[in-house]
């Protein structure tokens, strides 16, 4: 079964210092793997997604990740947080061959950032 | 419209009570999704179709929770007999196909009393 881990449930950075967000993944295969925005009273917005080839990977608002494939992990960076990045963000995982179309997500991490 | 809509965008309802949640997907996308979000965690898969057939529905809790969608476009999950425990939000999602850019609504916030 494909499972999705997001040890930090909320994290507080000062505006301007760098960030990343953990995610800890379990799946049988190569998986593919996302990251999530949501801000209150929004629906989840794609940050960066991770297919195939590049293991880094760049996505919106200055936000990439990096697939390493020998630690299970996906995790989100941005090397200056604006306040506009405080949210909720969701890391999920789906099938390239089995269970297509079925992601499961992580709990969240909550971001708060200080002025 | 641009974007996945749901309606409606709050539900309150007595134990019980039928409700039907509609979900309108973006034109021309081939997959839609269900998901059912409790406070403080990620959304959970319900169910998904490609186009009119349900490819995926072993996220649905038990047998009070339905989903169709007809022809291929817009789709309802509809929950008989309500418990306080369905209480959440529930998000829909659609894509050019199943592996592709999920893209979520804004949710239908159903309360249970």
């Amino acid at each position: 079964a494909q499972s999705v881990t997001q040890p930090d449930i909320h994290i507080t950075v000062s505006e301007g210092a760098s960030l990343e967000l953990r995610c800890n993944y379990s799946y049988g295969a190569t998986p593919y793997l996302f990251w999530y925005v949501q801000s209150p009273g929004q629906g989840l917005q794609l940050l960066l997604k991770y297919f195939s080839g590049d293991t880094l990977v760049q996505g919106i608002k200055g936000f990439e990740a990096e697939f390493k494939r020998s630690q299970s992990s996906f995790n989100l960076r941005k090397p200056s947080v604006h306040w506009s990045d405080a949210a909720e963000y969701f890391c999920a995982v789906g099938g390239i061959l089995t269970n297509a179309g079925k992601s499961t997500f992580g709990d969240g991490t909550t971001l708060t950032v200080k002025p | 419209g641009a974007g996945v809509s749901q309606s409606p965008r709050y539900k309150v309802t007595k134990r019980g009570q039928d409700v039907a949640l509609r979900c309108d997907p973006i034109s021309g996308h081939v997959s839609l999704y269900w998901y059912r979000q409790a406070l403080g965690q990620g959304p959970e898969f319900l169910t998904y179709f490609n186009y009119e057939a349900q490819q995926d529905k072993s996220g649905l809790p038990n047998d009070r929770f339905s989903a169709e969608r007809p022809e291929g476009s817009i789709s309802t999950l509809t929950i008989q007999r309500t418990e306080q425990r369905d209480s959440a939000m529930y998000r829909c999602a659609s894509s050019l196909g199943s592996h592709n850019e999920q893209f979520f609504g804004p949710g239908t916030r159903l309360t249970v009393l």
